[in-house]
């Protein structure tokens, strides 16, 4: 079975912090991607990697940046964070080779910002 | 992107059928899909339909596709408590390299 895990499953951060929200797949899936969900918004795509080193913006990456060093790894990056960023954030990962482009999601990190 | 349009609520008693409605935006997508998130956990891919099939049928769940008016159902068959969810329609558009376009999700209520 694929997994996909997150760093945190609840996390409080303060105004102005830096804040880092780990990913990591064990499928060896090349692609990853990182998602907010908010009530009456739906899940909205902030980035994606589609390989090592390469990301590519969504539909809302203002405020947020990634990394992707390790094929099975993607970080989200809040550079300064706001209470606009509070949220629940959702990782997920597929590969070309997964059957109907499935995407598989991790459990979510539901952050606060204060 | 565009917006995949789904209603937000449903109540259902226990044992009727649900159905829950959704239009999608891109004639392309190759594949449709249907992912549950039950409260405090993250999405799981409940069903998801090829753009070359009318309807597929999964135990209690039957979806019905049609592209002509990019209307996408999901069925729920002898609907019990533990359906109650939100239930999100996606798709994923030409050239969004493989990222989910997602409605904004349906809250199902099944009460007994």
């Amino acid at each position: 079975d694929v997994k996909v895990t997150q760093s945190s499953r609840y996390l409080v951060k303060r105004t102005g912090e830096k804040v880092f929200l780990e990913c990591v797949q064990d499928m060896d899936h090349e692609n990853m991607f990182w998602y907010r969900q908010d009530p009456g918004l739906g899940l909205r795509l902030i980035y994606f990697s589609y390989d090592v080193k390469m990301k590519e913006k969504g539909d809302i990456p203002e405020g947020y940046s990634v990394s992707r060093e390790k094929k099975e790894r993607f970080s989200l990056i809040l550079e300064s964070a706001s209470t606009n960023q509070t949220s629940m954030y959702l990782c997920a990962s597929t590969s070309q080779g997964v059957v109907a482009d499935t995407q598989y999601f991790g459990p979510g990190t539901r952050l606060t910002v204060l | 992107g565009e917006d995949v349009e789904q209603s937000l609520f449903l109540s259902v008693r226990e044992g009727d059928s649900s159905v829950i409605n959704c239009t999608y935006t891109d004639s392309s997508s190759t594949y449709l899909y249907w992912y549950k998130q039950e409260p405090g956990a993250g999405l799981q891919l409940l069903t998801y339909i090829f753009s070359n099939m009318d309807m597929k049928q999964d135990q209690r769940l039957t979806v019905l596709l049609n592209k002509k008016d990019k209307h996408l159902s999901l069925r729920i068959a002898d609907t019990q408590t533990g359906d109650s969810a939100i239930y999100f329609c996606a798709e994923i558009p030409r050239d969004s390299g493989y990222a989910l376009n997602f409605g904004k999700g349906t809250s199902l209520l099944v009460t007994p």
